[in-house]
């Protein structure tokens, strides 16, 4: 699976949009972009996944650029809540693991 | 449905003693995966498994630990002797893959490990 670059801590003000990058540059054409978090002593917890195509969900939108190389999660109006670990994650479709990186971890500033 | 259970929650052990962690995946998924997850070393991936078969143990750090599942309801990791670096949290997950794109771990709370 592919590897991926993630900052290592970002800063977001409450009630504004938290964007999170992701540099996988030696993505494959069948690699899924997945992204989870992981709360403080909590399981990590499915946020989203994309191929090609831009996603939204409740929770999030990830924004893929045209090459693949890169990634954007993001939060629309951070709460106090997101404050967590984000990871990134490239992986097979038909592959079995998911490897999670060191993340970013997100602050959410009151 | 509950989720991925994990028990105990805490556990703290001595050196040398045996320490079985259990897991009971959510109804239904047919593959389960146990990480470990350390300050230095983030989340690895020890073990997987896909209709109770073990199918990638090459995280498992050494003999001393050992995972089982002998149903589709229940999967044990035992670690024999314990040794204080072996202190840390470890997850369970499951997922089902039944050809969806859209395939989700699922993760437990974890068990806190404490090896004194």
């Amino acid at each position: 699976d592919a590897k991926t670059t993630q900052p290592p801590s970002m800063d977001c003000a409450e009630g504004r949009a938290a964007n999170l990058p992701c540099n996988h540059s030696t993505i494959s054409g069948n690699e899924y972009v997945y992204w989870y978090r992981q709360i403080h002593s909590q399981g990590p917890q499915y946020i989203i996944h994309g191929l090609k195509n831009n996603e939204t969900n409740e929770m999030a939108s990830l924004i893929i650029t045209e090459d693949r190389k890169s990634s954007t999660l993001i939060l629309p109006h951070a709460t106090l809540r997101d404050t967590a670990v984000y990871y990134c994650i490239v992986r097979v479709f038909t592959g079995n693991q998911f490897y999670f990186g060191t993340g970013t971890s997100l602050t959410v500033i009151p | 449905d509950a989720g991925v259970i994990q028990s105990p929650r805490h556990e703290v052990t001595e050196m040398g003693q045996e320490v079985t962690l259990r897991c009971k995946p959510i109804s239904g998924h047919d593959y389960l995966f146990w990480y470990r997850q350390t300050m230095m070393r983030g989340l690895e991936l020890l073990i997987y498994f896909n209709n109770n078969v073990p199918i990638d143990d090459s995280g498992m750090p050494e003999d001393r630990f050992s995972a089982k599942m002998p149903n589709a309801s229940f999967s044990t990791l035992k670690i024999q002797p314990s040794e204080p670096r072996d202190s840390a949290v470890y997850f369970c997950a499951s997922s089902s893959r039944q050809g969806r794109t859209n395939e989700k771990l699922f993760f437990g709370s974890g068990t806190q490990l404490s090896v004194l």
